[in-house]
């Protein structure tokens, strides 16, 4: 059980290029989220999609789009790649109920020159 | 405010039981406590979560004060692997967007 993959793992941008984060669950869940850790800072919520068919701004949205393309895979997309977007950045998933575990990736490790 | 309080860092032996404390005064009656860590250049991942009783499982147990203004996660005996940072999250139970929202957690170091 592979659980939620992300790609690619790591990833070096120039200032102006685009491009998709790609992450997938197996397990069925409702709920996905992305978020964005700093250096020596907590996890910052970016988008999330609490089911098929709908996404929601979260804490950090601003510069970026997110597609909830299926139930089992929601990308992340830069389309024009800031120096401030050099991040580690981390899909999760979960049931999408009340007290519900989120499952995450191993994350997708991102400069922008 | 979602917010949580927690100490930047705590320090541990191997084999010794560690306590972390959370404060969370604001919380309301229906708020899940959760608390995630995240290892070393890894994604977090859950260890345990409760809503008003002590709790355990295999990795640890929550201790939760009868005001439910804090917390305690309890490692029963601390291994070098259990160095981590340690986030306890007050999950708002309003809606159905259960989002997580993370502080800066407890860096512990286990001392062999």
């Amino acid at each position: 059980n592979a659980g939620v993959t992300q790609t690619p793992k790591f990833q070096v941008l120039k200032t102006g290029q685009s491009m998709t984060l790609q992450c997938a669950q197996d397990m069925n869940h409702n709920s996905m989220y992305w978020y964005r850790q700093d250096p020596g800072m907590g996890l910052r919520l970016i988008y999330y999609s609490a089911s098929e068919g709908t996404t929601d701004k979260g804490e950090v949205p601003n510069g970026y789009n997110v597609s909830r393309l299926n139930k089992r895979e929601f990308s992340l997309r830069l389309e024009s790649a800031a120096p401030s977007q050099t991040s580690v950045y981390f899909c999760a998933s979960s049931e999408g109920v009340l007290g519900g575990i989120q499952y995450f990736g191993a994350g997708t490790r991102l400069s922008v020159l | 405010d979602a917010k949580t309080t927690q100490p930047n860092s705590m320090e541990s032996n191997e084999e010794e039981p560690v306590h972390l404390p959370c404060n969370h005064s604001t919380i309301s009656g229906t708020d899940y406590i959760h608390w995630y860590r995240q290892l070393p250049s890894q994604g977090p991942e859950y260890v345990i979560h409760g809503l008003t009783s002590n709790v355990n499982n295999r990795m640890a147990s929550l201790a939760i004060a009868e005001d439910r203004k804090s917390s305690t996660l309890i490692l029963h005996r601390a291994t070098l692997r259990d160095a981590a940072v340690y986030y306890c999250i007050r999950l708002n139970s309003g809606g159905s967007n259960y989002k997580l929202t993370f502080g800066k957690g407890t860096l512990l170091t286990v001392n062999p």
